[in-house]
């Protein structure tokens, strides 16, 4: 069963543009993570945020995590080509112990035009 | 140089085949996890193992088989009874009581 649902599925901007993603999951978790994948390839993990916490930064990336609407975001600013790949919220269900399983949303595909 | 390898990259099964994905880590992780891939969807858990001889069925186990003799070691067969096999195959691993995966590059299985 998949948790997360991911919005847009696409989107494709312009280099330097901010590009924003959305994951809505549907039951408790401990932590919810973002991963990317280029095409093709393996997933690499971006940012980690736990239930506790609202909003976290790491570089170029932010994410804010909202446990009442149950959804998160992911916001990419000054995108670059590079930025180009899909990318994947994970969560990690309440109760789950310490299987360390993970719920993998759909995907957004994004596309940075230089 | 530390990783987790995944060989082939491509893979290709004659129909009533079983065909088996090889996944090494040298991470000195304990869990391993497999996961199938389908084009432009998400990635749906198919077994997992936390400890040497130990593993558990994901939610999509059926027509796989797995095993878990060695910690650096989890492959998968994929069996004749897997009627839908052509996908993307992704190996992750996990330290000990570790929130991240770390993946391999994939292999892409493709039916004759």
């Amino acid at each position: 069963s998949q948790q997360g649902e991911e919005d847009p599925q696409a989107l494709s901007i312009q280099e330097g543009e901010n590009a924003t993603m959305n994951c809505s999951y549907k039951t408790s978790i401990n932590n919810l993570q973002w991963y990317r994948q280029n095409s093709g390839r393996g997933l690499v993990h971006l940012i980690l945020i736990r239930s506790n916490e609202r909003e976290k930064h790491s570089g170029r990336l932010r994410v804010t995590l909202d446990t009442s609407k149950k959804s998160s975001s992911l916001l990419i600013t000054a995108s670059r080509a590079a930025d180009t790949a899909s990318y994947f919220c994970a969560t990690s269900q309440y109760g789950s112990g310490n299987t360390g399983k993970l719920i993998f949303g759909q995907g957004t595909t994004l596309q940075v035009k230089p | 140089d530390g990783g987790i390898t995944q060989s082939p990259k491509y893979l290709f099964r004659k129909e009533g085949q079983n065909v088996t994905l090889s996944c090494e880590q040298n991470l000195n992780h304990d869990a391993m996890y497999w996961y199938r891939q389908d084009p432009g969807q998400g990635l749906r858990l198919i077994y997992y193992s936390q400890i040497v001889n130990d593993f558990q069925k994901g939610d999509i186990a059926e027509g796989y088989s797995v095993s878990r003799e060695k910690k650096e070691s989890f492959p998968l067969t994929v069996t004749s009874a897997q009627k839908n096999p052509t996908a993307f195959y992704l190996c992750a691993s996990r330290l000990g009581n570790g929130e991240t995966q770390y993946f391999g590059p994939g292999t892409r299985l493709l039916v004759l």
